[in-house]
């Protein structure tokens, strides 16, 4: 069964600090991969994707992710965090086949800290 | 300018009442979907429409009900049935369905059960 793990509920960095936010997946396809950004009360914005080309994927706002076959792994980084950074963080999987349901995870909630 | 729009952003119902949840695309996307967020969980998809007059359930369905008689309207009918609606509900649309790799999102309404 396809499913998607995000390893911390919470982060908290320091502003111009590395952010990690890590999210393993399982998958029986060759999954297409999303990370997700969510600022309070709002809807979500799609950060970067990985569908199978390169396996180091840029995003918006500095973010980029590397897709890691062996590690079953698609960690979110960004080499210096910002204030405006504090959000939630969702890492979705999208199922292979005709059905292709995104599956999310339960979400990262990043905190930045002056 | 594009985009998706979601009203009311705040509902409140009394217990036993139906409710309907309003989302606009003028994007020109085939596909609409609807997902409900709680607090720490990803988000899981109530009902979605790949095409206009049809529309299929998702993982959370029972006390939901949708239409699909225009393009780009895709309401939720929140039912008393729904066992616990307090929620935050998402809509979000793509030009592909599940085939196509980002789904777009509106900025969400916070339904809550008095």
């Amino acid at each position: 069964a396809q499913s998607v793990t995000q390893l911390d509920s919470h982060v908290s960095v320091s502003e111009g600090t590395p952010v990690l936010l890590r999210c393993n997946y399982s998958s029986s396809y060759s999954p297409s991969l999303f990370w997700y950004v969510q600022h309070p009360n709002k809807g979500l914005q799609l950060l970067l994707k990985y569908t199978s080309a390169a396996t180091l994927v840029k995003g918006i706002n500095g973010f980029e992710a590397e897709f890691k076959k062996s590690e079953t792994s698609f960690h979110l980084t960004k080499p210096s965090a910002h204030m405006s950074d504090a959000a939630e963080y969702f890492c979705v999987v999208r199922l292979g086949g005709s059905q292709g349901n995104l599956i999310f995870g339960k979400g990262t909630k990043l905190s930045v800290k002056p | 300018d594009g985009g998706i729009t979601q009203s009311p952003k705040y509902l409140f119902r009394k217990e036993g009442q139906n409710v309907t949840l309003s989302c606009e695309q003028n994007l020109n996307h085939d596909a609409m979907y609807w997902y409900r967020q709680d607090p720490g969980q990803g988000l899981r998809l109530i009902y979605y429409s790949q095409i206009v007059n049809d529309f299929q359930k998702g993982d959370i369905a029972e006390g939901y009900s949708v239409s699909r008689e225009k393009k780009e309207s895709f309401p939720l009918t929140v039912t008393s049935a729904q066992k616990n609606p307090t929620a935050f509900y998402l809509c979000a649309s793509n030009d592909r369905g599940f085939v196509a790799d980002t789904q777009y999102f509106g900025p969400g309404t916070r339904l809550t059960v008095l």
